[in-house]
């Protein structure tokens, strides 16, 4: 199995205030993706990546930035947070290669944030 | 795009067989996977299905159908510890990136 972390686990913060959500995974995955997700309801893609100093935006209009330095490490920053941010935040990564492989997606365990 | 439909809700019997289904459109595919989310958790990767057909993995079974632009995951012997959300996923052929369908909640009865 892939471990892929997420910190921080609980995020509480006020508006107009800057965050980073840390991502991390040892598995050597090319792929990165960060997903947002609201309580009992389906997953938007943010932002994703192939590898290294590769991003693309998603599906979902987001105002947060990301960054691909090294391969293992993921970041999603938000400038200045608002409470429409206020949501789950889910990482993950895969494999580059063909197959049933490349279409497996670890997890990370998430962040919650909340903007007051 | 990619948009994958599923039904909100699913309740079911313990013991019982259950069927999810996913109807989807887009604008082309490398397969259909599916994944399961308890409360509070992350998603855990079930199954795939490259090709159309049936694919099984133990008590879960998974079914592609391209040319109905369809697709189903079948759970067996269904136990309590079942109960959670499941989404179905693709990869896109041009972007890469991984679209999952609107989810279903499934809730297992005693």
């Amino acid at each position: 199995e892939a471990d892929i972390y997420q910190t921080p686990r609980y995020l509480v913060i006020g508006t107009g205030k800057k965050i980073t959500l840390e991502c991390s995974q040892t598995m050597g995955h090319d792929k990165m993706y960060w997903y947002q997700q609201d309580p009992g309801m389906e997953l938007h893609l943010i932002h994703y990546s192939y590898g290294v100093n590769s991003t693309e935006k998603g599906d979902l209009s987001s105002e947060s930035t990301v960054s691909r330095i090294r391969t293992e490490h993921f970041p999603l920053t938000l400038e200045s947070a608002r409470p429409s941010h206020t949501s789950q935040y889910l990482c993950a990564s895969s494999e580059r290669g063909k197959g049933r492989n490349d279409e497996k997606l670890f997890f990370g365990s998430g962040t919650q944030l909340s903007v007051l | 795009g990619q948009s994958l439909e599923q039904p909100s809700e699913v309740t079911a019997v313990e013991g019982a067989i259950v069927q999810i289904n996913c109807t989807y459109q887009t604008s082309g595919f490398y397969g259909l996977s599916w994944y399961q989310q308890h409360d509070g958790g992350a998603p855990t990767f079930l199954s795939y299905n490259a090709l159309d057909g049936l694919e099984e993995t133990g008590r879960f079974s998974s079914f592609l159908s391209r040319s109905d632009s369809y697709g189903y995951l079948l759970l067996q012997e269904l136990q309590m510890k079942d109960s959670a959300s499941y989404f179905c996923a693709v990869r896109d052929r041009g972007y890469q990136k991984v679209t999952f369908g609107t989810g279903t909640k499934l809730q297992v009865i005693p």
